[in-house]
């Protein structure tokens, strides 16, 4: 079982609409969670980390974190084309040192 | 800052041929990481290695595959008699170390296809 899930896998928005996506980790020793975008043919980049409960915001994108229920999400507004991507969700856990575990992804398309 | 290099960017090897990828973290980087990234699985953990030391090998198919970091510019990926499942994007990835940064910084991948 994977330890991060991802959902949607892909999810479709029009241009100037809100994305939400959701990751859970099925281990309770999750330590913290970071969220990445890969663009098509690129290398995946950090796009926002977050280690404690509740919200932070950058520009259009926000994460929330609930610890008791292991489960983070990343919401886009007002989508562009442009954050057309595959989005993964790490977690590290306690017991796993430096290395983080990744999700399968959830493949955002904005549609024009 | 250049960034994580790898080459080759992309490598075609026959069945049961040896394959080496090679990366060059970012200088100043403590921890370097191994992945392989695929469709149907996705991003894989592969093996680490902290201040050049390895640390944790579990992600890495024990019998064929093997990693090294003889100094702290350089990392190798050998991959011994490879099979067509071992075609995927290695990717490697650099950072610093401190309290889980998490902030991993990946090269452009090398794509391997084995025939």
């Amino acid at each position: 079982q994977q330890k991060v899930q991802q959902s949607p896998e892909s999810l479709i928005v029009p241009e100037g609409g809100m994305a939400s996506l959701n990751c859970t980790s099925s281990d309770r020793n999750v330590d913290y969670f970071w969220w990445y975008r890969q663009h098509s043919g690129k290398s995946p980049k950090m796009l926002m980390s977050i280690f404690s409960n509740g919200e932070k915001e950058e520009g259009r994108f926000t994460v929330h974190l609930n610890k008791a229920s292991l489960h983070t999400s990343l919401h886009i507004r007002d989508s562009q084309p442009s954050d057309s991507a595959l989005y993964l969700c790490a977690a590290s856990f306690f017991n796993m040192g430096y290395k983080l575990t990744f999700g399968t992804g959830t493949s955002l398309l904005v549609d024009p | 800052n250049a960034g994580v290099i790898q080459t080759p960017r992309h490598k075609v090897t026959g069945k049961g041929q040896e394959a080496t990828l090679w990366c060059e973290p970012i200088s100043g980087h403590s921890a370097v990481f191994w992945y392989r990234q695929t469709i149907v699985q996705g991003l894989e953990f592969l093996t680490y290695f902290r201040n050049q030391a390895p640390i944790d090998d579990s992600g890495m198919p024990k019998e064929r595959f093997s990693a090294q970091m003889p100094n702290q510019s350089h990392s190798t990926l050998k991959i011994q008699s490879t099979q067509p499942q071992d075609s995927a994007v290695y990717l490697c990835a650099s950072s610093t170390t401190g309290a889980n940064t998490g902030q991993l910084y990946f090269g452009e991948g090398s794509k391997l296809t084995v025939l």
